[in-house]
């Protein structure tokens, strides 16, 4: 079975800094997507960013990055120029591609704050 | 698309009772998820539905929950016989098959079903 991990419960930044949320995972497995999701204070969980295990290049959208190392099993969240609107609870979640049951596994979460 | 819409948002109900929630899923969406939210955790797998096959139950669901997905469209979550240890904030989440490129893998999420048991 495959476990993820964060580490952190909680983090905090200052309004325009950048701050990196970490997550590593479990998995004999060679062919899977990684994800980050975050969860707004009441409201639902959305996509943030996604990757392809097979794919080197890290993948990005906007002020949202990671930095995926295979080899060490960790895929880090880092978000550049915090705004308030990113204070939420970040996810790391883990689906295998093939052969599985498609059925995404999640992290515990990070608690993000950003303060103004 | 009015995203995945989950009924009632909240529901208090006293130990022993049964309690039903009610997940409609985005449109052909075939996939649909629930998943079982406490306070400091990340979502926790329950059941998962290919249209209206349920293919898994998570080994923790007791046999007081039961899903159902009947053709294919929304689903329902039923606890029977409610304990304290069910409070927790219910989760659906629907995927469509076949989605290519950059949402392969993405759920789309309701907001949940709060479910406190006194």
């Amino acid at each position: 079975a495959q476990t993820v991990t964060q580490s952190q419960p909680e983090m905090s930044v200052q309004e325009a800094e950048t701050v990196t949320l970490s997550c590593t995972y479990d998995t004999s497995e060679n062919n899977y997507y990684l994800f980050w999701y975050k969860q707004p204070p009441s409201r639902q969980m959305i996509l943030v960013i996604r990757q392809e295990a097979y794919k080197q290049q890290n993948a990005t959208e906007n002020r949202f990055s990671v930095n995926f190392q295979k080899a060490a099993k960790s895929f880090s969240l880092k978000i550049s120029d915090s705004q308030l609107g990113d204070t939420a609870m970040y996810f790391c979640a883990f689906l295998l591609a093939s052969g599985g049951s498609y059925i995404p596994t999640f992290g515990r979460g990070t608690s993000l704050i950003v303060h103004p | 698309d009015t995203g995945v819409s989950q009924n009632p948002r909240h529901k208090i109900t006293k130990r022993g009772q049964n309690v039903t929630f009610r997940c409609d899923p985005i449109s052909e969406h075939n996939r649909l998820y629930w998943y079982r939210q406490t306070l400091g955790q990340g979502p926790e797998f329950l059941t998962y539905f290919q249209n209206e096959a349920q293919l898994e139950k998570s080994r923790l669901l007791s046999d007081r929950f039961s899903a159902e997905r009947p053709k294919g469209s929304f689903s329902t979550l039923e606890i029977q016989r409610t304990e304290q240890g069910d409070s927790a904030m219910y989760l659906c989440a629907s995927s469509p098959t076949g989605l290519a490129g950059s949402r392969t893998g993405e759920l789309f999420f309701g907001e949940g079903s709060r479910l406190t048991v006194l």
